[in-house]
């Protein structure tokens, strides 16, 4: 079985501060690891994924996360955040034999003027 | 290249009725997938598809619930008869080729009220 647990539900931040998304998960197996976003009334779109190779991995909008396999973690950074960034973020695992997704419960990221 | 398309947005109707969503996935997309997302909570698989074949659907109710793909191509979830508990934003993602690494597309969800 594998989990996905976001350890923030709601993060505040100014514009032009840095942010970090931390997100932890739990597999018996070997894992891809992703990073979903929701814009308001909006479907999820895929930010970025770690699926081998370098453990640091960028995405889209200067988006960026590390896959630490030690402490199952797959923390989601940004250096400096904008309005625009104003959305919730999910994490999510797969991996086993049917690559089912599991989705955290996700973070609501909030940037303020 | 037109994304994954669901209808209806938005759904109201009162609890007991009849509801049908429907799923346009990305040309090519074999495979397909329903998700339930509660208010504040991330997306929860109901039934997955590979092709015609529902190959998950452990999480579906099947009490009320069901699902079709009949030509391989868009899809239907139904819920008959809806409760209270169903009000949800109902997802629909495709992706490319049989095993997947979770790169989903999603369509922008069906909200369903039921009162």
């Amino acid at each position: 079985a594998q989990s996905v647990t976001q350890l923030d539900s709601q993060v505040p931040v100014f514009e032009e501060a840095p942010v970090e998304l931390r997100c932890n998960y739990s597999s018996s197996v070997s894992v891809y690891l992703f990073w979903y976003v929701q814009y308001p009334n909006q479907g999820l779109q895929l930010l970025l994924k770690y699926l081998s190779g370098s453990t640091l991995v960028k995405g889209i909008n200067g988006f960026e996360a590390e896959f630490n396999k030690s402490q199952t973690s797959f923390h989601l950074r940004k250096p400096s955040v904008h309005i625009s960034d104003t959305a919730e973020y999910f994490c999510a695992v797969s991996g086993g034999s049917n690559y089912k997704l599991t989705f955290g419960k996700g973070t609501l990221l909030t940037v303020n003027p | 290249e037109a994304g994954v398309v669901q209808s209806p947005r938005y759904k109201i109707i009162e609890k007991k009725q009849p509801v049908a969503f429907w799923c346009n996935p990305i040309s090519g997309h074999n495979t397909l997938y329903w998700y339930l997302q509660n208010l504040g909570q991330g997306p929860e698989l109901l039934i997955r598809y590979e092709n015609e074949e529902a190959v998950d659907d452990s999480q579906l109710p099947k009490d009320r619930f069901s699902a079709e793909r009949l030509k391989g191509v868009d899809s239907t979830l139904k819920i008959q008869p809806a409760e209270l508990g169903d009000s949800a934003v109902y997802l629909c993602a495709s992706s490319q080729g049989v095993a997947n690494t979770g790169e989903l597309f999603f369509g922008e969800g069906s909200r369903l009220t039921v009162l």
